[in-house]
């Protein structure tokens, strides 16, 4: 299967600074890639979707401004947390999937989990 | 819009007990469906598949047979091993550019 690289896996940082996490395609290009924040024993909760080339689509309650998404080139997508707070503190996850294709399985990065101090 | 619905957990079985997760879905048109796993602190991996109706997708042990008549996709194992302990989504395809829809994952933990 397509694989899709996350970094880092971990990172902890103090209040009030930025954080930036790398979700790439390794052996597909991908128009679209999804980011999704997940507390702990919860389900996925979509944040947005990060289009190449464009603005990202944010869910509803998702701040545009404290969660920056780029996606400047089709293997790479970036999800920055700026100023943050320890609420913020969450295991982020990014998937994409073939482009075009019908009915299409995602592939999971391995997840970051932040921690804001 | 589309949905899926999953038991809710925790499951807690002995080693060896026989798995079912439960999954039932709503969509329109003919979706593909995905069972996933997560590992503690880990992404989600793909666990199994089926792309149209009466298909069974079938890995590691695990089998989940696609009933449009029923709208379901029920996980199950014969064996399970206390490694198996994860959570387990049911998800449904959009196209590649639309997210999949998932369920809200099942914690099983599996006691030696």
């Amino acid at each position: 299967g397509a694989v899709v690289s996350q970094h880092p896996s971990w990172v902890i940082c103090k209040s009030g600074t930025s954080v930036k996490i790398e979700c790439r395609s390794l052996d597909f290009q991908a128009t679209t890639m999804f980011w999704y924040r997940q507390f702990p024993k919860q389900s996925l909760m979509l944040m947005a979707t990060s289009n190449e080339g464009s603005k990202a689509t944010y869910e509803q309650g998702v701040e545009k401004d404290k969660f920056l998404i780029n996606h400047a080139s089709l293997t790479l997508s970036t999800l920055t947390v700026t100023s943050a707070h320890p609420e913020d503190s969450s295991f982020y996850i990014c998937s994409a999937s073939h482009p075009g294709a019908m009915n299409t399985e995602a592939f999971f990065g391995q997840g970051t989990r932040l921690t804001v101090v | 819009g589309d949905s899926v619905t999953q038991m809710e957990g925790p499951v807690t079985l002995s080693e060896e007990a026989f798995l079912t997760i439960n999954c039932t879905y709503t969509a329109t048109g003919y979706p593909s469906l995905f069972w996933y796993v997560q590992y503690p602190g880990e992404g989600l991996q793909l666990l199994l598949k089926a792309t149209k109706a009466d298909d069974k997708g079938s890995n590691k042990g695990f089998e989940a047979t696609y009933r449009k008549e029923t709208t379901s996709f029920h996980l199950e194992k014969g064996s399970v091993q206390v490694s198996d302990s994860a959570v387990y989504f049911c998800a449904l395809s959009g196209t590649g550019n639309t997210p999949l829809v998932f369920g809200k994952g099942t914690r099983l933990s599996v006691i030696a």
